[in-house]
């Protein structure tokens, strides 16, 4: 059965690196989310993307996230000078069109120190 | 805006008990309506859904029914296992708002053998 994967599983980092986050979504979705989970919180949507660039984005997507599917296969998601609050677990998700239910990977958590 | 709330967890039960989570949510409109699962190290599962009021979601002995006149969509099931253990999310779609999830804090459930 087809499915989203992430690597790495988990990312520790010091407070104002870069991390990027890798998914592999299914291959035939057009459709890619990224969401995450701060401990104890809720899931929360960041960002979609379609068709090379971001159709919609949240209110915590700001100048320090960008996403990107730089060759055929991967999506990522770059934190250009990581936060203390951006330690989270980050999941990202496909679809095969903006309107069908999307495809969990596992997850990375992300420990920012 | 959209949102969704979960019964405070987590919830520890005994084998083959009987099990509630409750959710309710706030959105404008006729959103569709979903309860996904988490197991240990894996990613979110779709677990069931219901897109309309009085529908009713089932899949693997649980149950949930869109009550659109409480809100509410609480997840049921009337003998738990332990491998049911695992955490349980309920979100919403809006119909505007293509794929994208608002989901609850979501509740850690135990079951002992």
């Amino acid at each position: 059965e087809p499915e989203v994967t992430q690597t790495p599983s988990h990312q520790v980092t010091q407070m104002g690196q870069e991390v990027i986050l890798r998914c592999v979504p299914i291959s035939n979705h057009l459709y890619f989310y990224w969401y995450r989970q701060i401990l104890g919180q809720k899931v929360e949507f960041l960002v979609s993307f379609y068709n090379n660039e971001i159709s919609e984005k949240s209110e915590i997507f700001d100048d320090q996230f960008s996403v990107e599917r730089p060759d055929g296969s991967n999506f990522t998601l770059k934190i250009r000078s990581t936060k203390l609050e951006d330690s989270a677990m980050y999941f990202c998700a496909s679809s095969e069109n903006g309107l069908g239910l999307p495809f969990f990977g596992p997850g990375t958590r992300l420990t920012v120190l | 805006g959209d949102s969704v709330t979960q019964m405070e967890g987590p919830v520890t039960l005994s084998e083959e008990a009987f099990l509630t989570i409750n959710c309710t949510y706030t959105a404008t409109g006729y959103p569709s309506l979903f309860w996904y699962v988490q197991y240990p190290g894996e990613g979110l599962q779709l677990l069931l859904k219901a897109t309309k009021a009085d529908d009713k979601g089932s899949n693997k002995g649980f149950e949930a029914t869109y009550r659109k006149e409480t809100t509410s969509f609480h997840l049921e099931k009337g003998s738990v296992q332990v491998s049911d253990s695992a955490v349980y999310f309920c979100a919403l779609s809006a119909k505007t708002s293509g794929s994208r999830l608002t989901f609850g804090e979501g509740t850690q459930l135990t079951v002992n053998p």
